[in-house]
């Protein structure tokens, strides 16, 4: 069992403000890693899927970083929106590439 | 393109019972992932079905059991339920392949009383 930490746990955040969060896994026995965002009465939707030492993606407003070596990712939202309202999951693999392990997510507050 | 679907979305159950839950994976989707999260946690792996055939299970106990079918939808079952078994019940489907991500239906919630 892979232990994924994530922080902070939760953020309130100002419209306008950009921010960034953390995904903390073991780095040994590493395949991908998965983000995912969360919005309340919906399911959770992929954002990225990453696998090499040093990617990086972005999707509009939302990046993310990659360091396999140190076991982080950074996700990013630049110029937050309330609509970006959600809690963010990241999950790696490892080992066993079919079983993705979650952390608890970092929950993510846009005031207008 | 027909996305995932699971039911039923509420169920109350009894401790001691067995419940069934569903789920439809997307179309052209092989590979099927069961989720439990309970409050305050992140999704919890419980197994992964691919061609019909139990793929890699988590640390749940063995009354935990599902199926695949041949048109890829797929059941959970949980046998002599728990009060700690309330939580809300994830289904995912996808593609067969380290790169493919998980697409969610939107849960089934299980309450045991």
């Amino acid at each position: 069992i892979l232990n994924v930490e994530q922080s902070p746990q939760s953020l309130h955040v100002q419209e306008g403000d950009s921010t960034n969060f953390t995904c903390s896994f073991p780095s040994s026995n590493f395949y991908a890693l998965h983000w995912y965002r969360w919005e309340t009465a919906k399911s959770p939707e992929a954002l990225f899927v990453m696998t090499l030492n040093g990617d990086e993606k972005k999707k509009g407003r939302i990046s993310a970083t990659l360091n396999t070596k140190e076991g982080y990712s950074y996700l990013y939202i630049k110029g937050s929106q309330p609509e970006d309202s959600a809690t963010y999951l990241c999950a790696p693999t490892g080992g066993n590439f079919n079983k993705f392990y979650f952390g608890s997510g970092t929950k993510l507050n846009v005031k207008p | 393109e027909t996305g995932v679907t699971q039911s039923p979305t509420h169920l109350i159950k009894t401790r001691g019972q067995q419940v069934t839950l569903r789920c439809s994976s997307q179309s052209g989707h092989n590979t099927v992932s069961w989720y439990q999260q309970a409050l305050g946690q992140g999704p919890q792996f419980i197994f992964q079905y691919y061609r019909e055939e139990e793929n890699g299970r988590g640390n749940f106990p063995p009354r935990f059991s599902g199926l695949q079918f041949p048109n890829y939808s797929s059941e959970l079952n949980v046998n002599a339920l728990e009060l700690d078994d309330s939580a809300l019940y994830l289904c995912a489907s996808s593609s067969r392949g380290l790169g493919s991500p998980l697409h969610f239906g939107n849960g089934t919630r299980l309450t045991v009383t």
